[in-house]
């Protein structure tokens, strides 16, 4: 298995514009997580999904913020519109069952606003 | 809410033993695990507790007393390539459901 692929790597967008976050999980994890990482705050759990459904999404920050799970392997989280404060990395990691304490990052998505 | 406390960093040389202590508070604890991190790099996992004690792998032991809201990770040999953050995450059961909240990360560096 390829393991969690996550694209892009890299995103320079400008302030305003809209960013899809793309992420790929192994096959077999049914639990998929998405963390926001940065100097200042660490890795934050924005929003957690179990076979496709959200089930909790008390880390999301704004409504500007969303995330899907539209099948058990593909997750997007969109930002809408952008802002400088958002620039961070992006990381998305998947693991069996429930959740689980074995999670498996993807290499992550460097996100910077201007 | 949940909070997880462990040192911003840790500095020691190659050859020796060096521990990180992680310290939380949470409801529905379910197990510790712990996460290395290099510049740039992805986290990856190293270690879970689940139960009070020891486990180990190969240079690197973590520990967990759950009682005390306490764990700790020990690694053994340091090599240079041991140069990395190291992340303490609890596992919190909720609604049938874990998920994993991480520490701030200790940096680790391990010099000549």
């Amino acid at each position: 298995d390829a393991g969690v692929i996550q694209s892009p790597r890299h995103e320079v967008t400008e302030m305003g514009q809209e960013v899809t976050l793309r992420c790929k999980l192994i096959s077999g994890h049914n639990s998929l997580f998405w963390y926001r990482q940065t100097m200042m705050r660490g890795l934050e759990l924005l929003i957690y999904f179990n076979n496709n459904v959200p089930i909790d999404d008390s880390g999301m920050p704004e409504d500007r913020f969303s995330a899907k799970m539209p099948n058990a392997s593909f997750s997007t989280l969109k930002i809408q519109p952008s802002e400088p404060r958002d620039s961070a990395v992006y990381f998305c990691a998947s693991t069996r069952g429930q959740g689980g304490h074995e999670a498996f990052f993807g290499q992550g998505t460097r996100l910077t606003v201007v | 809410g949940q909070s997880l406390e462990q040192p911003s960093e840790v500095t020691a040389v190659e050859g020796a033993i060096v521990q990180i202590n992680c310290t939380y508070q949470t409801s529905g604890f379910y197990g510790l695990s712990w996460y290395q991190q290099h510049d740039g790099g992805a986290p990856t996992f190293l270690s879970y507790n689940g139960l009070d004690g020891l486990e180990e792998t190969g240079r690197f032991s973590s520990f967990l007393s759950r009682s005390d809201s306490y764990g700790y990770l020990l690694l053994q040999e340091l090599q240079m390539k041991d140069s990395a953050s190291y992340f303490c995450a609890v596992a919190t059961l909720s609604g049938g459901y874990n998920k994993l909240i991480f520490g701030a990360g200790t940096r680790l560096a391990v010099h000549p």
